[in-house]
């Protein structure tokens, strides 16, 4: 299985603060690699697939970048909403692998 | 719009078999990708298997030996089963749509806890 380590596991973080998280692959994925947000209620919801083709109604402060085996999640200017969990998925191969997950946090 | 529900018992006894059943609207299951993905506490995921618009199904080989997924099209839902269930497999469980054609998780339900103890 591919293991994909996410870091920071917590980020406490200001409203307008710029955030960059961070996925790594255990070996190269082809930029296969989606970002869902998880809000405190549970409920999920798809931010970036493809590495960093944005999902229709995502603000445009969200943005995906990377390759081969590092990725990352970067939002320009922290609003309330956007204080959730943030995790990464690989689909190069099978079995489907999400990182640990990524709080962000009110500081 | 596409929504996603599920539904099933919130507790399990050690070595009996998790049933759930996702129930969609607003799109059919005989197309695109249905799968099961479970968060533990401790906010690990991992994805559990899907089921395709044909009925083929595929597992995360962790879980192959217990899990089944299968479909009632005619009530366009779609269903989970694990068996021997250990206090390891308490989780919230999610069903989703996999967009086959972007290849992520698109449509996810609001998930169901399910508790293992006796």
């Amino acid at each position: 299985d591919i293991q994909m380590t996410q870091t920071p596991s917590s980020m406490p973080s200001s409203l307008g603060e710029r955030v960059t998280i961070s996925c790594r692959a255990s070996q190269g994925i082809s930029n296969y690699l989606n970002w869902y947000q998880q809000k405190p209620d549970g409920t999920i919801k798809p931010l970036i697939y493809y590495t960093s083709d944005l999902q229709s109604g995502v603000p445009s402060r969200f943005s995906g970048s990377g390759s081969g085996t590092d990725y990352s999640l970067t939002i320009s200017s922290l609003e309330p909403e956007d204080f959730a969990m943030y995790y990464c998925q690989q689909y190069d191969s099978s079995p489907y692998t999400f990182g640990a997950g990524t709080k962000l946090e009110l500081k | 719009e596409v929504q996603l529900q599920e539904s099933g018992p919130g507790l399990v006894k050690p070595s009996q078999s998790l049933s759930l059943t996702c129930s969609v609207t607003g799109y059919s299951i005989t197309s695109n990708y249905w799968g099961w993905i479970r968060k533990f506490p401790g906010n690990k995921m991992e994805w559990m298997g899907y089921i395709s618009y044909s009925g083929s199904t595929s597992y995360n080989p962790s879980l192959k030996s217990r899990i089944s997924i299968t479909r009632d099209t005619s009530k366009n839902q779609f269903f989970l089963q694990l068996n021997s269930v250990t206090t390891e497999d308490t989780a919230t469980y999610y069903c989703a749509r996999y967009s086959a054609t972007r290849d992520y998780f698109d449509y996810w339900g609001q998930g169901v806890m399910v508790t293992v103890s006796s």
